[in-house]
């Protein structure tokens, strides 16, 4: 278990106002991922990091910004939140599994943007 | 552009057969593929990998096949059983971009009792 804590799990919001969705992770995993998930989309990275203030943009970064400022939590914002970032967000860290690198996913937080 | 293909968004199979899902890629980089099962209301949970060097990884009632000509990965399911019922996604990763996976959009299985 790679002790990923997603918060919050629910929100509902209004177009225009900021969003925070914190990801924490107790193992000390140097990369950690947000990725959004639609329906016809999949599964789309956002932003990464690859240790404390080092990160990078994913295929979908834009309205979005991350701040990783201790190892165990990745935060990801929403400046201003739009009706299209009505999406399910997963948190995720890298980890070896057999001499690869896995994902092993946090269990979402669902954002409505009304 | 999506790099990594599943152009089947759902399948459904009678209990006791086998279940296969298909997934193309087109980046040639890729060198390791994952496939990964997602429950409703859940994250994805790591399935089952293969690395380019492999042409087929089995665990279990679980086997992945790579095509590494054609581009094309599946996961076989045999038997399949009503708890397989769920969404399964392909991802690939290239060991020069680092940490970086990309996946494809779903396959939702449907496994009939």
């Amino acid at each position: 278990d790679a002790g990923i804590t997603q918060s919050p799990r629910h929100k509902v919001t209004e177009t225009g106002t900021p969003v925070t969705l914190r990801c924490h992770q107790t193992e000390n995993h140097r990369y950690m991922y947000w990725y959004r998930q639609d329906p016809g989309h999949g599964l789309r990275l956002i932003h990464y990091s690859y240790g404390v203030k080092d990160t990078d943009k994913g295929e979908v970064s834009d309205g979005y910004s991350v701040s990783r400022s201790k190892t165990e939590d990745f935060l990801l914002t929403l400046e201003s939140a739009t009706s299209s970032q009505t999406s399910v967000y997963f948190c995720a860290i890298s980890e070896r599994y057999s001499g690869a690198n896995v994902l092993t996913f946090g269990a979402g937080s669902r954002l409505t943007v009304l | 552009d999506q790099q990594v293909k599943q152009n089947s968004p759902s399948l459904s199979v009678q209990e006791g057969r086998i279940s296969i899902l298909n997934c193309d890629y087109t980046n040639s980089m890729f060198d390791y593929f994952l496939w990964y099962k997602k429950y409703p209301a859940e994250g994805p949970t790591f399935l089952i990998s293969i690395s380019s060097i492999k042409d087929k990884n089995e665990d279990g009632r679980f086997t992945v096949f790579l095509n590494k000509s054609a581009k094309h990965l599946s996961l076989h399911i045999v038997p399949s059983q009503p708890g397989d019922s769920a969404v399964y996604f392909c991802a690939a990763s290239a060991s020069n971009t680092g940490n970086q996976f990309y996946f494809g959009t779903g396959t939702s299985l449907t496994v009939i009792p």
